[in-house]
C-alpha cells in the first residue's frame, strides 16, 4: 500500500520568499513521485516528476524537488515565490509509472501575499 | 492536441437520478484513469484501464458505480442511483502507459451536484 502526507495544509509566503511545500511518501517498492498544481476550477498540471536517476528535479514555472530516499520525502521549493504561483499543491505517488493509478495527499494551498 | 475532453462540465440533479460522466481522452494514450475530489476525502482514485481494460476498480465505492472504455477514444463513469454524497468533482487522466510513461494528462473535470 502506498500514502502520501503533505505536511500543513496551507502554507503562506511573502512574494519573493522562499517556498517550501513538505511530502512524504510510503511505498513498498520504488517509487514514482510527482508534484502537480490545480488552479481554481481547473484540471491538474504536473509540475514535476521523479522516476529514477537524478534525485533532484526540475519542474516548470521554476520548482524543483529532491527526492530522499533516507527519509522518504519529495519536498518541493521555489527560491521565489510570485504572485502567480497562488494554487493547491498536490505530491502523488505511484508504484507503476504511467500505467498505474496515483495516490495523491491531501493538498497544500500556497497562499503568496503581497 | 485538444488535451482530454470531459463532459459535462456541470451537472446537477436530484438524487435518485442516474448520472453519466463522459470522458474523450489524448489520442494514442493507453491508460484511463478515473478520480473523485472531495472536501473530506480529497483526490481518490476510482477505477483506471490499460488498453481499454479495467484494471483496478478497487477505489469504486459501491455497486451504484460503474465505468466502462468500449474504445480507446471513449469512457463513461455512471452512477446509479445518485446521492447526495456523490456531490464532487470527478476528474478524467490519461496517459501512454507501460513503464516508461510517467505523466497523466487531467481533464478539466466534472462538478457533479446532487439534490
Amino acid at each position: 500500500a502506498q500514502s502520501v502526507t503533505q505536511l500543513g495544509s496551507h502554507v503562506s509566503v511573502s512574494e519573493g520568499a522562499l517556498v517550501l511545500l513538505r511530502c512524504n511518501y510510503s511505498s513498498s517498492v520504488p517509487p514514482y513521485l510527482f508534484w502537480y498544481v490545480q488552479y481554481p476550477n481547473q484540471g491538474l498540471q504536473l509540475l514535476l516528476k521523479y522516476t529514477t536517476g537524478a534525485t533532484l528535479v526540475k519542474g516548470i514555472n521554476g520548482f524543483e524537488a529532491e527526492f530522499k530516499k533516507s527519509e522518504t520525502s519529495f519536498h518541493l521549493t521555489k527560491p521565489s515565490a510570485h504572485m502567480s504561483d497562488a494554487a493547491e499543491y498536490f505530491c502523488a505517488v505511484s508504484s507503476g509509472g504511467g500505467a498505474d493509478g496515483l495516490t495523491f495527499g491531501k493538498g497544500t494551498h500556497l497562499i503568496i501575499q503581497p | 492536441d485538444a488535451g482530454v475532453i470531459q463532459s459535462p462540465r456541470h451537472e446537477v440533479t436530484e438524487m435518485g437520478q442516474e448520472v453519466t460522466l463522459r470522458c474523450k481522452p489524448i489520442s494514442g494514450h493507453n491508460s484511463l484513469f478515473w478520480y473523485r475530489q472531495t472536501m473530506m476525502r480529497g483526490l481518490e482514485l476510482l477505477i483506471y484501464f490499460n488498453n481499454n481494460v479495467p484494471i483496478d476498480d478497487s477505489g469504486m465505492p459501491e455497486d451504484r458505480f460503474s465505468a466502462k472504455m468500449p474504445n480507446a477514444s471513449f469512457s463513461t463513469l455512471k452512477i446509479q442511483p445518485s446521492e447526495p454524497r456523490d456531490s464532487a468533482v470527478y476528474f478524467c487522466a490519461s496517459s501512454q502507459g507501460g513503464a516508461m510513461s510517467y505523466e497523466q494528462y487531467f481533464g478539466p473535470g466534472t462538478r457533479l451536484t446532487v439534490t
